[in-house]
């Protein structure tokens, strides 16, 4: 069956490097993806998204690539921050819903 | 206050009872959306509706249910708890149009079913 996917459950991060999070889908008739980052206890929150008519998108120290020729996502944070500590998970929507994959979590060291 | 808010927060219940989860949201979304989350597993549709009328089943609907009973409200009952219902649930909204179709998710509520 088609879904999304992470390639690595977890990531460690020195503080002030840059992340770098994956994800592969394989529903190519998704047209729209996002990035959500889920705290300890807190539901996912929307970080940034990108439509299927785009390879890049740049937000406030986040950056999505999308590459539909190998159907493969990827989130970059700059700067990475003890704050985004967290759980990160790519999502695509297609026929009206949103579909996730299982998440990275990512561990920054100080 | 929250945009969505999930009650309860946390709930211990035994095997075989009747629980309901509610959820209810100021945002004005039409489309309303239960999931479940298990470690490892991320997030897996239940049920969603995208108005009052609307009731879909998702991807793992088997064991639940659920009642919209109004645009704001959406609840999702377990009829007769199983241990392997124990997970993380969380009731999501949309607009469902324009170019955001992302989603506002509750804070979830941990279930335990023993």
């Amino acid at each position: 069956g088609e879904s999304v996917g992470l390639h690595l459950p977890t990531l460690s991060v020195q503080e002030g490097d840059n992340s770098i999070i994956n994800c592969a889908y394989s529903n190519s008739a998704s047209d729209y993806f996002i990035w959500y980052k889920q705290e300890s206890g807190k539901g996912p929150q929307f970080i940034i998204d990108i439509r299927s008519n785009m390879d890049k998108r740049q937000g406030q120290r986040v950056t999505v690539l999308l590459n539909k020729t190998v159907k493969h996502l990827s989130l970059q944070i700059a700067a990475t921050q003890p704050g985004d500590s967290a759980v990160y998970f790519c999502a695509e929507f297609n026929d009206y819903k949103l579909s996730f994959g299982a998440g990275t979590t990512v561990t920054v060291r100080a | 206050d929250a945009d969505v808010t999930q009650t309860p927060r946390n709930r211990i219940t035994k095997t075989g009872k009747r629980i309901m989860l509610e959820c209810s949201q100021t945002k004005g979304h039409d489309r309303m959306y239960w999931y479940r989350q298990d470690p490892g597993l991320g997030l897996r549709l239940i049920y969603y509706s995208f108005d009052v009328k609307d009731i879909n089943k998702g991807e793992i609907s088997d064991g639940y249910s659920v009642s919209r009973q109004a645009q704001a409200k959406f609840s999702l009952s377990l009829e007769s708890a199983i241990p392997n219902q124990t997970a993380l649930y969380f009731c999501a909204t949309s607009e469902g149009t324009g170019r955001h179709v992302g989603y506002t998710f509750g804070s979830g509520t941990r279930l335990t079913v023993v």
